[in-house]
């Protein structure tokens, strides 16, 4: 059965801080890793990720997948209290997304 | 403003009741889906609509019924639910059947009592 499973479940850090969130999966037919942060209610899009080894960067997010080991990590750097959220890591095969429960994450200033 | 938009924001009722979620997207999307969230536990897809077809139902309980009268509407019916239907109803859309990424809307928190 195809599975998504993401750790932590949360985190709790201090502002200046850097996290690094992990994401496994297990999709049979895969095509593709995506990362969405959902602060209040709706999820918002973060990375796709297709290719195995190259780095994807948004400001102080970066994120990376391997497709050899089947994962992939979300860093944050710097984190600031804006960065608190859940972050979702979801992978795309021809016909369905799956999603794993989220990683929340908490930054204290 | 996501470009999708869910009503009502929240809902309580009761087991007996009949109610209706609401779904608009202004994005030109052609595939619509909806999506339950309960805490702890991942986005489960409900069900998928392209071009106003349903492909897809995850073996969801009839008590959830939807409808897509188009391709930017998408309604949720809701009738005698259960108190382990509480959660957050996400509704979503894609340019397409393949979901290369979703736009959700901000949700229906649903409380059953």
């Amino acid at each position: 059965e195809d599975k998504v499973v993401q750790s932590p479940l949360s985190l709790v850090v201090h502002e200046g801080d850097t996290v690094t969130l992990n994401c496994s999966y297990e999709v049979t037919n895969f095509r593709s890793l995506l990362w969405y942060k959902q602060e209040k209610k709706a999820p918002t899009f973060l990375f796709m990720l297709t290719s195995s080894g190259i780095e994807k960067k948004s400001g102080r997010l970066s994120s990376i997948l391997d497709k050899k080991e089947l994962f992939s990590i979300l860093n944050i750097t710097a984190t600031q209290t804006g960065d608190s959220a859940i972050y979702l890591c979801a992978a795309y095969n021809n016909n369905d997304m799956r999603f794993g429960a989220g990683t929340r994450l908490t930054v204290k200033p | 403003e996501t470009g999708v938009t869910q009503t009502p924001r929240h809902l309580v009722m009761g087991m007996t009741n009949k109610k209706s979620l609401k779904c608009e997207q202004h994005l030109g999307h052609n595939a619509m889906y909806w999506y339950k969230q309960s805490a702890k536990k991942p986005l489960e897809l409900m069900f998928v609509y392209s071009l106003e077809e349903r492909v897809e139902n995850n073996s969801v309980p009839s008590r959830f019924s939807p409808e897509c009268p188009n391709s930017s509407h998408l309604f949720l019916h809701l009738h005698t639910l259960q108190p382990e239907d509480s959660a957050l109803y996400l509704c979503a859309s894609s340019q397409d059947r393949s979901p290369s990424w979703l736009t959700f809307g901000s949700g229906t928190r649903l409380t059953v009592v």
